[in-house]
């Protein structure tokens, strides 16, 4: 089994500011994690994902993430908000077999300030 | 490359009538497709997953009869809503996964907003 607990559901920053989203994921195996983000009227475009390789990973836009196996997190930090960043993220963990099957955390709304 | 695309990106329909969702990979060859569901301000939920020339596996609680799915080629699976009433109203998004892939990522589509009246 598998879950994933997105612990804020809305976030607010400043422009210019660093942005921390946080994560947790409960599997009963190594799993995949990844970070969708969807702009309203848009379809979710993937920032980036965890694989087993290395456990900082950097994404799209100047998002970065770190797969902390001993806390099972995967937060997703950003050094500096930009108004374009506006959205809703998601955290998502998959096995590695079978289907590989996502599920999603619940949803972050990030909203950034000017 | 890995674009998804579907169709149509919004429909409106009568109480009772069934309506067809089409989702297709455009340039590459989906070996699997999973079909998702989106109420207003919540999170995805995953209907069923499609595999080319196979029936679907539906997720429990997922009504097999009302939603059906068809994957008839590598680049297409179909969600058809049958006899749809309002509370089948949502947002419908797929997904699809390369054939080629060694990774779990999935290429989402742009969504399908349904309104049944």
């Amino acid at each position: 089994a598998q879950s994933v607990t997105q612990l804020d559901s809305h976030v607010s920053v400043s422009e210019g500011t660093p942005v921390l989203l946080r994560c947790n994921y409960s599997s009963s195996y190594s799993p995949s994690l990844f970070w969708y983000v969807q702009h309203p009227n848009k379809g979710l475009q993937l920032l980036l994902k965890y694989t087993s390789a290395a456990t900082l990973v950097k994404g799209i836009n100047g998002f970065e993430a770190e797969f902390k196996k001993s806390e099972t997190s995967f937060h997703l930090t950003k050094p500096s908000a930009h108004m374009s960043d506006a959205a809703e993220y998601f955290c998502v963990v998959s096995p590695n077999t079978g289907r590989r099957a996502l599920t999603f955390g619940s949803g972050t709304r990030l909203q950034v300030q000017p | 490359g890995a674009v998804v695309s579907q169709h149509p990106s919004w429909v409106i329909c009568k109480s009772g009538t069934s309506v067809k969702i089409e989702c297709r990979s455009l340039d590459f060859q989906a070996t699997t497709m999973f079909w998702y569901r989106q109420f207003p301000k919540q999170s995805l939920m995953l209907m069923a997953t499609s595999n080319e020339g196979s029936k679907a596996t539906y997720e429990q609680g997922v009504e097999k009869d009302k939603f059906l799915i068809n994957h008839a080629s590598l680049t297409l699976s179909t969600l058809t809503v049958t006899s749809a009433h309002p509370e089948d109203s949502s947002f419908y998004i797929c997904s699809a996964r390369r054939g080629d892939s060694s990774y779990n990522e999935q290429f989402f589509g742009p969504g399908t907003r349904l309104t049944v009246l």
